[in-house]
């Protein structure tokens, strides 16, 4: 399976938006990039996922690298129900294309 | 409407006894799936069921585990002879039709320690 990278953690201030990376520099053509979150004591939520081109919608944006190599989560304005853990996952096609492979994250604070 | 439930919210047992932890996934999905999180672990998938048959068991640890599916609705994980490293939160998933693109809705969890 294609491998994600994020880092550990980041930090945002309230209100301010937050961009969220992950490279992924072994991603196939057919690979889809796919966010998850996890609030604190809850199950995982989707977020948002793409192919290409960026995408928008109503939690997030997703911007990706042209070369596919990387891509970023970006939440306009954080508050602080944003903070969580945010998972950056490759989905392929094929055997085991319905699992979720969930890496280590990014655990996001949000500081009021 | 409803989302994902998963029943009981908290199991606390004692080694060596078997456990059934419950998912009633969204109504109309097809695919469910069981993942552990664990404090070592973090998250990891266990078991796939489309309908009421499973292709993929590949992630359950070990025959201690088992999972069904009956009437393409609720599924139970058992776990026999529970030991201590079962200890986690079980997370149960459903999907459309268990599709590339679909959106997997997570239910709350079960965490389970055994003592």
């Amino acid at each position: 399976d294609a491998k994600t990278t994020q880092p550990n953690s980041m930090e945002s201030n309230e209100e301010e938006p937050v961009h969220l990376p992950c490279n992924h520099s072994t991603i196939s053509g057919t690979d889809y990039i796919h966010w998850y979150r996890q609030l604190p004591s809850q199950g995982p939520e989707y977020v948002i996922h793409g192919l290409t081109s960026n995408v928008n919608n109503r939690m997030a944006s997703l911007a990706i690298a042209e070369d596919r190599k990387s891509s970023t989560l970006i939440l306009h304005r954080a508050t602080l129900r944003d903070a969580a853990v945010y998972y950056c996952i490759l989905r392929r096609s094929g055997a085991g294309s319905y699992q979720l492979t969930f890496g280590k994250g990014t655990k996001l604070s949000v500081i009021p | 409407g409803a989302g994902v439930s998963q029943s009981p919210s908290n199991k606390v047992t004692e080694k060596g006894k078997d456990v059934e932890l419950r998912c009633d996934p969204i109504s109309g999905h097809t695919a469910l799936y069981w993942y552990r999180q664990s404090l070592g672990q973090g998250l990891e998938f266990l078991i796939y069921f489309q309908g009421n048959s499973a292709p993929d068991k590949s992630g359950l640890p070990s025959d201690r585990f088992s999972a069904e599916r009956t009437g393409g609705s609720v599924s139970t994980l058992t776990i026999q002879r529970t030991q201590q490293e079962d200890s986690a939160v079980y997370l149960c998933a459903s999907s459309l039709q268990g599709g590339l693109q679909e959106t997997q809705y997570f239910g709350p969890g079960t965490r389970l320690l055994v003592l």
